[in-house]
């Protein structure tokens, strides 16, 4: 069985500002990761995922993320906030053969300051 | 290409009542996935149909129930609804049904049960 785990339900961080929004993960299998973004509203968008190969996987609207097998973690980073970043992040795990398709986090809102 | 399509974007009804809301995948996708989303509970897995089969279930009563027709297009039913079902349904679509590939989700059904 697959959990994903997301510290926290809120962070707030200044325009400009490093954006970084931690993931946990609990896997038996090699997992696959993902970070989807959802704005209010509306569904969800897929940011970035790592299935295999580079551990440091590039996104849209600037967002990275790096796997880290020895420390079970997906972190989601971005240099400098955009006032266009609010919003709620959600980590995601699935791994082949396992039962549920996409197990999600309990989600971060994200709120950018000016 | 036309995005995943949900219909229809609001509803409410009472309990007790069914429900059925529906989902158009993107053309060429054949795997669709149903998730409930809550405040208390998150993003939570329903079932997945690829080729007009569920291929996995989450830990839902079986009041939820659902289908996947010969186009891809799919349904899900909810019987004898309560309190607690109000929620967003969501649906994403994907390629095929491999653990990496990527989910594309629609803008969800907001269900208010009174």
């Amino acid at each position: 069985a697959q959990s994903v785990t997301q510290l926290g339900s809120h962070v707030s961080v200044s325009e400009g500002a490093l954006v970084l929004l931690r993931c946990n993960y609990s896997s038996s299998v090699p997992p696959y990761l993902f970070w989807y973004v959802q704005y209010p509203n509306q569904g969800l968008q897929l940011l970035l995922k790592y299935t295999t190969g580079a551990t440091l996987v590039k996104g849209i609207n600037g967002f990275e993320a790096e796997f880290k097998k020895s420390e079970t973690s997906f972190h989601l980073t971005k240099p400098s906030a955009h006032m266009s970043d609010a919003a709620e992040y959600f980590c995601a795990v699935s791994a082949q053969g396992g039962s549920e398709k996409l197990v999600f986090g309990k989600g971060m809102k994200l709120t950018v300051n000016p | 290409k036309a995005g995943v399509t949900q219909t229809p974007r609001y509803l409410i009804k009472t309990r007790g009542q069914q429900v059925t809301l529906s989902c158009s995948p993107i053309s060429g996708h054949r795997s669709v996935s149903w998730y409930q989303q809550t405040p208390g509970q998150g993003l939570q897995f329903l079932f997945e149909y690829f080729s007009e089969t569920q291929r996995n279930k989450g830990n839902f009563p079986g009041r939820f129930s659902g289908r996947q027709f010969s186009n891809s297009r799919s349904e899900m039913n909810v019987s004898t609804l309560e309190l607690g079902d109000s929620a967003l349904y969501l649906c994403a679509s994907s390629l095929g049904s491999r653990a990496a590939e990527t989910q594309y989700f629609g803008p969800g059904t907001r269900l208010l049960v009174l």
